[in-house]
């Protein structure tokens, strides 16, 4: 069964830069049925898409986030990783990452699983 | 961006009652739409997936419905571990964007 697990820090300065890494288990991350995202929620908040990124390196980013977003792939590690720059109080979240299965049949796409996430507070 | 409205914000019912929760997108967008159920402190979960594709292993008393504009969630006898938050989602575009969520409380 496929597993997403998060890692990274708890507690981030504003100005600094936030780094996520995803590892991925049960599973290859180079399938080529499958890219790989992330995903934030502020607390008591709704769900926000900050991008998504294919085996081969290509990445898409949320518009909103894309000057300060960074998404990578280590397909030897089976990981994916988010840097997100410049962050301020804003940046609070639990931040996850998801697989999003992507169609040709008309379906579209969508997330599952999800890592369970982990909260990140931008405070000095 | 398209904007995925839900309706209503919260609601509260009883074991055993049908429910129905829906959501609007601003533009049409076929059947590119998903619904996920949220437990607190835990991680969002696909129900159903292309507005009527039953995620496996989600029990069979939730529907989808809708094509366009206009979709429906439905939980046709709800039981206790059904008390969550139910996110709708377009995938037609990019950015991929969700509805502000939909709180079912036990009443």
């Amino acid at each position: 069964q496929l597993q997403l697990q998060e890692s990274g820090p708890g507690l981030v300065k504003p100005s600094e830069t936030l780094s996520f890494t995803c590892t991925v288990s049960g599973g290859s991350i180079s399938n080529i049925n499958y890219y790989w995202g992330w995903i934030r929620q502020p607390p008591g908040k709704g769900l926000e898409w900050i991008g998504s990124i294919y085996y081969s390196g290509i990445a898409y980013y949320n518009p909103s986030l894309k000057s300060r977003v960074t998404i990578s792939v280590d397909t030897s590690k089976n990981q994916f990783s988010l840097k997100l720059s410049s962050v301020t109080a804003a940046d609070t979240a639990v931040y996850y990452c998801a697989r999003r299965t992507m169609t040709t049949r008309g379906e579209g796409n969508w997330f599952d699983p999800w890592g369970q996430g982990t909260l990140v507070t931008v405070s000095s | 961006d398209i904007q995925m409205t839900q309706s209503p914000s919260s609601l509260s019912a009883s074991v055993g009652d049908r429910v129905t929760i829906t959501c609007r997108a601003s533009q049409s967008i076929n059947n590119y739409f998903n619904w996920y159920q949220q437990k607190p402190g835990k991680a969002p979960k696909l129900l159903i997936y292309a507005a009527s594709s039953l995620q496996s292993g989600v029990p069979s008393r939730f529907s989808g419905s809708g094509s366009g504009t206009d979709f429906t969630l439905t939980i046709s006898s709800l039981q206790p571990e059904d008390f969550a938050t139910y996110y709708c989602q377009q995938s037609y575009n990019t950015p991929p964007t969700f509805g502000q969520g939909t709180k079912v409380e036990i009443k």
